[in-house]
């Protein structure tokens, strides 16, 4: 099984509202990613988890919240968005350390009203 | 610190026609390099790899060799089709610690039949 699963595939919601997007895996790796990705433009990292624990966060603002209930699941709670914040949100993993390929998910769309 | 420069598309193409993707990375140490594809409305699938100097990857049609001397990684295809037309990042990730993935700008790429 090499899919990252991600959920819900299109989001849209309102300045005020609290949603969450939520990433799964279970190809046994112990480095999970979130990536936002605007249109015609590579993607940016925003937050490694690695065993479980955050590593890096590359200056997200707190609006955006990450969570690693488990070695399996991903989440990146949203509250109080922007507008700019509308993008594609990509989950990804890989095993910790090394130089190996990080897997993606299908992505989750967010626009944000 | 790590980049990737990777030529600007888009590029047009008819089918069957030779396609060539330009990347060069600057990096220290031995980084594995990645070429990722992505599909209109898909998140990122890994296309091919290469891990050391010279090594070569490849899948679907593609090849990329890994090029220390040149520092580059470009991508060629012998003969295109419609189902090809994506975009395409050229990647690289470094082996120290807290080693993230470093991705160019992506080329688009445009078959016509």
């Amino acid at each position: 099984d090499t899919e990252v699963t991600q959920t819900p595939k299109h989001l849209v919601m309102g300045m005020t509202n609290k949603k969450s997007l939520k990433c799964e895996q279970h190809m046994g790796h112990r480095a999970m990613y979130w990536y936002k990705q605007k249109a015609k433009k590579p993607p940016e990292l925003m937050f490694v988890y690695s065993y479980e624990k955050l590593s890096i966060n590359e200056s997200v603002p707190s609006r955006f919240s990450p969570e690693c209930p488990n070695s399996s699941l991903l989440n990146l709670h949203l509250h109080a968005l922007q507008p700019e914040d509308s993008a594609l949100y990509l989950c990804a993993s890989s095993q910790v350390g090394g130089a190996g390929e990080l897997f993606f998910g299908e992505g989750s769309r967010l626009t944000v009203l | 610190g790590d980049s990737v420069t990777q030529m600007e598309g888009p590029v047009t193409l008819s089918e069957e026609a030779f396609l060539t993707i330009n990347c060069t990375y600057t990096a220290t140490g031995y980084p594995s390099l990645f070429w990722y594809v992505q599909y209109p409305g898909e998140g990122l699938q890994l296309l091919l790899k290469a891990t050391k100097a010279d090594d070569k990857g490849s899948n679907k049609g593609f090849e990329a060799t890994y090029r220390k001397e040149t520092t580059s990684f470009h991508l060629e295809k012998g003969s295109v089709q419609v189902s090809d037309s994506a975009v395409y990042f050229c990647a690289l990730r470094g082996r120290a610690a807290g080693n993230k993935l470093t991705f160019g700008g992506g080329t688009r790429v445009l078959v016509k039949p």
